[in-house]
């Protein structure tokens, strides 16, 4: 998983409870992005950052915050606004690339969240 | 708007047989793509990407692309097939035009290697 790590692998919240996921790389990557897995759906961006102190929000950010204080950092709180937080949650990172090219993400092992 | 379709949720194939997972696109201008790997519980992993050039991206563990512009479609293969590429296959595309780097994913396809 390639210099990103998750914690913890799984975690359990009851409703009405905010809770943070936490991810960290040490790749020096600029770029970082949180996106939630669920069966069928494929992978759906919340929030991305490519630089400290700033963020976006991605295609379901509704319910859910981040921070960016600093670079190697990018913890997603999952608040109790969101209506269906059951899912498996995925940080990744990547170079930023100025004019031609893509880089590609690198993923961490990612948090299962189960509301109970 | 970009989009990406993988048109079949599970593939079969016999174990040392050819394998092709397929991929369409919708980029509005030209795409950069992406495969990516996922074994059960984890993230994901890069397998390859195509960016300009050659038309057939070679990748890790012995896995190909290739691009069709005409037919907006970039096909992951491999020659022949090992149980141990049972896992979840998604590509993945981003627009060349866009200023945010956003990936779209597809919902991913399953491959079953069959011994």
């Amino acid at each position: 998983d390639g210099g990103i790590t998750q914690s913890p692998k799984y975690l359990f919240r009851k409703e009405g409870q905010n809770v943070t996921l936490s991810c960290e790389q040490n790749l020096n990557h600029d770029a970082m992005y949180w996106y939630r897995q669920d069966p069928g759906q494929g992978l759906r961006l919340i929030y991305y950052s490519q630089i400290v102190n700033d963020f976006q929000k991605g295609d379901i950010a509704e319910g859910y915050s981040v921070s960016r204080e600093k670079k190697e950092s990018f913890p997603l709180t999952v608040t109790s606004a969101q209506k269906n937080p059951t899912a498996f949650y995925l940080c990744a990172s990547g170079r930023l690339v100025a004019g031609v090219g893509a880089n590609e993400q690198f993923f961490g092992p990612g948090t299962r969240l189960t509301v109970l | 708007a970009q989009s990406v379709a993988q048109p079949e949720d599970q593939v079969n194939v016999a174990e040392g047989n050819p394998l092709t997972v397929k991929c369409t696109y919708s980029v509005s201008g030209n795409p950069y793509l992406f495969w990516y790997v996922q074994y059960p519980n984890r993230g994901l992993q890069f397998l390859l990407k195509y960016i300009t050039g050659d038309n057939l991206v070679k990748g890790s563990y012995g896995f190909e692309a290739e691009f069709n512009k005409s037919q907006t479609s970039f096909h992951l293969k491999k020659p022949s097939a090992l149980v141990s590429d049972s896992a979840l296959y998604f590509c993945a595309v981003r627009d060349r035009n866009g200023g945010y780097q956003k990936v779209t994913f597809g919902i991913g396809t399953k491959l079953q290697v069959i011994p």
